[in-house]
């Protein structure tokens, strides 16, 4: 039961310009969305989070967008910089008590071409 | 404080063995993860535990493994038996409450059972 797919396991992008990584998700459930990188021989690091009443949410470069009707949450790192070259997960929560189990994507490796 | 340390960072086990990962979180935090990651996946939530007591554990986490908090501050993951399929890559994960969503992740054990 693949209940979130990141359709794209790799993206090049030319430095100074817009990446936009994207996630797809099915159970309607989840009302809390989140991005991580991850460098070789690191534990993920968060990023920027959104909940279910916004459509959008900004930290800097990054920008995190949802379309709850369409079940896709992406985002938008403008401009990118070599450093953010990773692999990007989405992951998703349902924010029940209790409840504190995040759901991952299988990852998106970033290539920023200098 | 370093943040979230986990012991060791490699493991190579033969098949049949017991073995034993440490995870330290950041002192404040009462929440802690453990995680799975094979390669090409997302990490994949294995069990959760809010001070000492283990609140969520995953169908994944089978009679083989067993995790623990017994004073609320460090955890282990035992598994035993290991198999082939447990050869991954085993994170901590620690947060100081359920509105921390954007977890603390350590670097991670990389288990090879041969």
């Amino acid at each position: 039961d693949q209940q979130v797919k990141q359709n794209s396991p790799s993206l090049s992008v030319q430095e100074g310009r817009i990446s936009i990584l994207n996630c797809d998700y099915t159970n309607s459930m989840f009302d809390y969305f989140l991005w991580y990188k991850k460098y070789p021989a690191e534990g993920p690091t968060f990023l920027i989070s959104i909940s279910s009443i916004k459509d959008k949410n900004e930290d800097g470069r990054f920008t995190v967008f949802l379309n709850k009707s369409a079940k896709h949450l992406s985002l938008h790192i403008v401009p990118s910089q070599p450093g953010d070259s990773a692999v990007y997960f989405c992951a998703f929560k349902i924010s029940n008590f209790g409840n504190e189990k995040l759901t991952f994507g299988t990852g998106t490796r970033l290539t920023i071409i200098p | 404080d370093t943040g979230v340390s986990q012991d060791p960072r490699h493991k190579i086990t033969k098949r049949g063995q017991n073995v034993t990962f440490r995870c330290d979180p950041i002192s404040e935090h009462n929440r802690l993860y453990w995680y799975r990651q094979t390669l090409g996946q997302g990490p994949e939530f294995l069990t959760y535990f809010q001070n000492e007591a283990q609140l969520e554990k995953s169908r994944l986490l089978s009679d083989r493994f067993s995790a623990e908090r017994p004073k609320g501050s460090f955890s282990t993951l035992e598994i035993q038996r290991t198999e082939q399929g447990d050869s991954a890559m085993y994170l901590c994960a620690s947060s100081a409450n359920s509105q921390s969503y954007g977890y603390t992740f350590g670097s991670g054990t990389r288990l090879t059972v041969v």
